[in-house]
């Protein structure tokens, strides 16, 4: 899996708590990225890091914030969760020639 | 639109058969048209990737092509093995953007049956 560990792995969370998912990676990769996965779609962009302190959007990132601190580190936030957020949420390090996955993180909003 | 599509949806082969999964984009022009393979619980792995100038390229008893004139890809598995049960990801990048502009297909579901 490339050095890319996101935890947790599962978590059941109540409508309108915070949330926060991490993602390390030790590839030193500048670039890192949050994706979420559901039936029907294909994995869609959130945000992502083309390093230290800079993130951009992505398609769906409306409910969503990231930080990036250290280079190692990529955090997703969701600010107050809603069942729409149940999802599969995958982290990615890379860039156009190569990318690499983590093991996802099971969401569940309640 | 930027699309890719993906059949079939899902797929029942037995082990040891072969099998070719369909990919059509809309993506134009393209730099690079990958194919990943994902198995249940975990993420995408990368198979192959291709240059928009590339026809073919193989990996083990995985081979894709691609015909950008038709901007169709496929992806032939040989002599399935059952630990090729998974989802099989087709995802296009348009020309001059970066990862975070991949087009991704919704994938097709194998399932190597005994």
């Amino acid at each position: 899996d490339a050095g890319i560990t996101q935890s947790p792995r599962h978590k059941v969370t109540e409508t309108g708590t915070p949330v926060t998912l991490r993602c390390h990676q030790t590839e030193n990769h500048r670039y890192m990225y949050w994706y979420r996965q559901d039936p029907g779609h294909g994995l869609r962009l959130i945000h992502y890091s083309y390093g230290v302190k800079d993130t951009d959007k992505g398609e769906v990132s409306d409910g969503y914030s990231v930080s990036r601190s250290k280079t190692e580190d990529f955090l997703l936030t969701l600010e107050s969760a809603t069942s729409s957020q149940t999802s599969v949420y995958f982290c990615a390090i890379g860039s156009d020639g190569q990318a690499f996955f983590g093991q996802g993180t099971r969401l569940t909003v309640v | 639109k930027n699309q890719v599509e993906q059949s079939p949806q899902s797929l029942i082969i037995l082990e040891g058969k072969n099998c070719t999964l369909q990919c059509n984009y809309t993506v134009s022009p393209f730099s690079n048209l990958r194919w990943y393979k994902q198995d249940t619980g975990r993420g995408p792995v990368s198979l192959t990737i291709m240059t928009f100038s590339e026809n073919t390229k193989s990996n083990g008893r995985y081979t894709a092509t691609l015909d950008a004139d038709t901007k169709q890809s496929s992806l032939h598995i040989t002599a399935s093995q059952l630990s090729d049960s998974a989802s099989y990801i087709c995802v296009v990048s348009p020309m001059n953007t970066g990862f975070q502009k991949l087009v991704f297909g919704t994938g097709t579901r194998l399932l190597v049956s005994p």
